[in-house]
């Protein structure tokens, strides 16, 4: 039972470079989101979406983008990053209730350089 | 917004000890839920509890949303334990989780 995966594990990036984020889940959740956390921070949401085809703005969006086409994937891209985006980003999901038992990818850590 | 605080912001015990970990949230909210984040990074979710008390083995959780904190304690400390604790409450508003900024647990052997 895989969870959720996240791809890839580290990745550097140039300022201006674009990539995505790959994350899957093979739990049949509705629910998925994008963190991010910071050093020595909690996580802040960026987006989620409550099911195939929606999915809305968390807390910190700007500078990122997200599509769900099925249930189980939920990519991030990022376009033209920049510094402020070096981050660990981590992909959640949950199943039922908004939020109600989080099960998180390994998470992905990015630095723009 | 909704203030998340975590208190205390580090803690070094011996294995054995016993520990109480405190998050204060600043305004009414849906649920709240701890959860720990190992050495290596991964988080796992530890208590979904918006109110009363809940135990799973050493550790449990008490919610007191009257009065706006949440406490977990941490009994017979393992090594294993180690890592950063998370409180995040779930804004009424929009239903999205607002994260403190942690309490660091060291476990000694």
């Amino acid at each position: 039972n895989a969870g959720v995966t996240q791809t890839p594990k580290f990745r550097i990036l140039k300022i201006g470079q674009s990539m995505t984020l790959q994350c899957t889940q093979d739990m049949n959740h509705n629910y998925m989101y994008w963190y991010r956390q910071d050093p020595g921070m909690g996580l802040k949401l960026i987006y989620y979406s409550v099911g195939a085809g929606i999915t809305d703005k968390g807390e910190v969006p700007n500078g990122y983008n997200v599509s769900r086409s099925t249930t189980e994937d939920f990519p991030l891209r990022l376009e033209l990053a920049a510094p402020s985006q070096t981050s660990v980003y981590f992909c959640a999901s949950s199943g039922g209730v908004t939020n109600e038992k989080l099960f998180f990818g390994s998470g992905t850590q990015l630095s723009v350089l | 917004g909704i203030q998340v605080e975590q208190s205390p912001p580090d803690l070094i015990l011996q294995e054995g000890a016993n520990s109480t970990l405190r998050c204060n949230f600043s305004d009414s909210v849906n649920n709240l839920q701890w959860f720990h984040q190992n050495p290596w990074g991964q988080l796992i979710n530890l208590f979904y509890i918006p109110s009363g008390t809940k135990q799973n083995g050493r550790l449990s959780a008490t919610t007191v949303a009257t009065e706006r904190y949440s406490l977990l304690y941490i009994s017979s400390s393992q090594t294993t334990d180690s890592g950063v604790y998370f409180c995040a409450v779930e804004r009424r508003s929009n239903y999205q989780l607002i994260w403190g900024a942690g309490t660091k647990l060291i476990i000694k052997p």
